[in-house]
């Protein structure tokens, strides 16, 4: 059966560190992957997609990047944290019509 | 319409009423609409997949269509009930690119 698995669960950073989150999908081959962002107060907002390795589209300028090193594994990443990027991060992939989702990190940058 | 967008932003009603919203969204390269029931800081709970104009969808007391030509969608709730509150998101499927975007959402408050 198709997973995704999304880690870590919540975690606290200082502004300036970086920040590596990761999610991988199992049960499936070549998904659509995505990252999405929920500031406060705020839905989801769609940050990265990928519709393959070395294909990944921005939606948004900002202090982070995203990579897919290999097919089911999708990064978000960042040299320098900063206090805005506080939020719920969620790893998405979809397949046709249907999409699945992580279960979410909360970071809090202090 | 370029982005997904929601409507009312925000809803209280009592306990008993029936209510709708709305997410309207792109109509060009439409592939599919879901609907979701969400909390924050937590995964969207799946309510419906619609891909085909003209669909109505039905889930208990909660109901669905979908119209791609106009590109709009409506989500019913009948008889709402305290746990119905949450937020109601909606997400847009773009055929070509796999863009696949979320309405700001409404949020739903059902009084006892």
């Amino acid at each position: 059966s198709q997973t995704i698995h999304q880690w870590p669960a919540t975690l606290v950073q200082p502004v300036g560190s970086p920040l590596s989150l990761e999610c991988t999908v199992e049960g499936t081959s070549n998904p659509n992957l995505y990252w999405y962002r929920q500031a406060a107060g705020r839905g989801l907002q769609l940050l990265f997609y990928s519709i393959g390795i070395d294909q990944i589209s921005s939606e948004v300028p900002q202090n982070l990047s995203a990579s897919r090193p290999q097919d089911r594994q999708f990064i978000l990443s960042s040299k320098k944290l900063l206090l805005s990027d506080s939020g719920f991060y969620l790893c998405a992939w979809s397949v046709g019509a249907k999409a699945f989702f992580g279960q979410g990190t909360r970071l809090t940058v202090v | 319409i370029l982005n997904v967008e929601q409507s009312p932003q925000s809803l209280h009603v009592q306990e008993g009423d029936s209510t709708n919203f709305t997410c309207s969204f792109p109509s060009s390269n439409f592939y599919a609409l879901h609907w979701y029931r969400w909390e924050t800081a937590k995964s969207p709970e799946a309510l419906f997949v619609m891909t085909l104009n003209g669909d109505e969808k039905k889930k208990g007391r909660i109901s669905a269509t979908l119209n791609t030509k106009e590109g709009y969608s409506y989500l019913y709730i009948k008889g709402s009930q305290p746990e119905d509150s949450a937020t109601y998101l909606c997400a847009s499927f773009t055929s070509g690119t796999y863009k696949y975007i979320f309405g700001t959402g409404t949020r739903l408050k059902v009084l006892a």
